[in-house]
């Protein structure tokens, strides 16, 4: 069965830091993995995905995400941080087991001080 | 990428009535999904909206409580039967476009319900 770990609640950078947000997962499949941001009083809009082609990931608005199969990881960071970051990023894994199912983390809630 | 909406917005309700909740999309998409998002919480699915016939409840939803309707592939309405103030949460729509559902999903705004 799949499951999706996300490290820290919260994470607080500086304008300016690196952005790490961690995420586990534990899939008997390889998965499709997903980053997603939800900005305050908003869906969910989509960052990044991974399915089995590069495993590092690109997506939008700078953040980048590496597909590590050893480690069952793939963190979301971003060189710089900007206030704009500021907002919940969920990890979210599928799995083809012969029906669809998404499953979310936890969420981690990103703060950018001045 | 896909458009969707949600009516309404947000809603304060009584206890032991009902609420509907609306979802509709610009295009026509294969799969809907409904979840809920409880406050400071990550997203719960619970059902899978199939276009002609009865949804897909995960486990610990069920249709008495959580009734859906899909009448065609743009729109979908989740109504909140009986509610209680454990019912309040965000609830929102998804959609994706692929058949098999592995690919990324679009999200409403969400509808925020405060039952009392």
């Amino acid at each position: 069965a799949q499951s999706v770990t996300q490290l820290g609640s919260h994470v607080s950078v500086s304008e300016g830091a690196l952005v790490l947000l961690r995420c586990n997962y534990s899939s008997s499949v390889p998965p499709y993995l997903f980053w997603y941001v939800q900005y305050p009083n908003q869906g969910l809009q989509l960052l990044l995905k991974y399915t089995s082609a590069a495993t590092l990931v690109k997506g939008i608005n700078g953040f980048e995400a590496e597909f590590k199969k050893s480690e069952t990881s793939f963190h979301l960071t971003k060189p710089s941080a900007h206030m704009s970051d500021a907002a919940e990023y969920f990890c979210a894994v599928s799995e083809d087991t012969g029906g669809f199912k998404t499953i979310f983390g936890a969420g981690t809630r990103l703060f950018v001080k001045a | 990428s896909a458009v969707i909406s949600q009516k309404p917005s947000r809603d304060i309700c009584q206890r032991g009535t009902s609420l509907t909740i609306q979802c509709q999309v610009d295009s026509q998409v294969t799969m809907m999904f409904w979840y809920r998002q409880q406050p400071g919480q990550s997203l719960t699915l619970i059902a899978t909206a199939n276009q002609g016939s009865e949804a897909t409840y995960e486990s610990g939803f069920v249709i008495d409580k959580f009734p859906i309707s899909r009448p065609n592939l743009t729109f979908s309405t989740l109504t909140v039967s009986n509610m209680s103030p454990e019912d309040s949460s965000i609830y929102l729509c998804s959609v994706s476009r692929g058949g098999q559902g592995l690919e990324e999903q679009y999200f409403g705004p969400g509808t925020r319900l405060t039952v009392t």
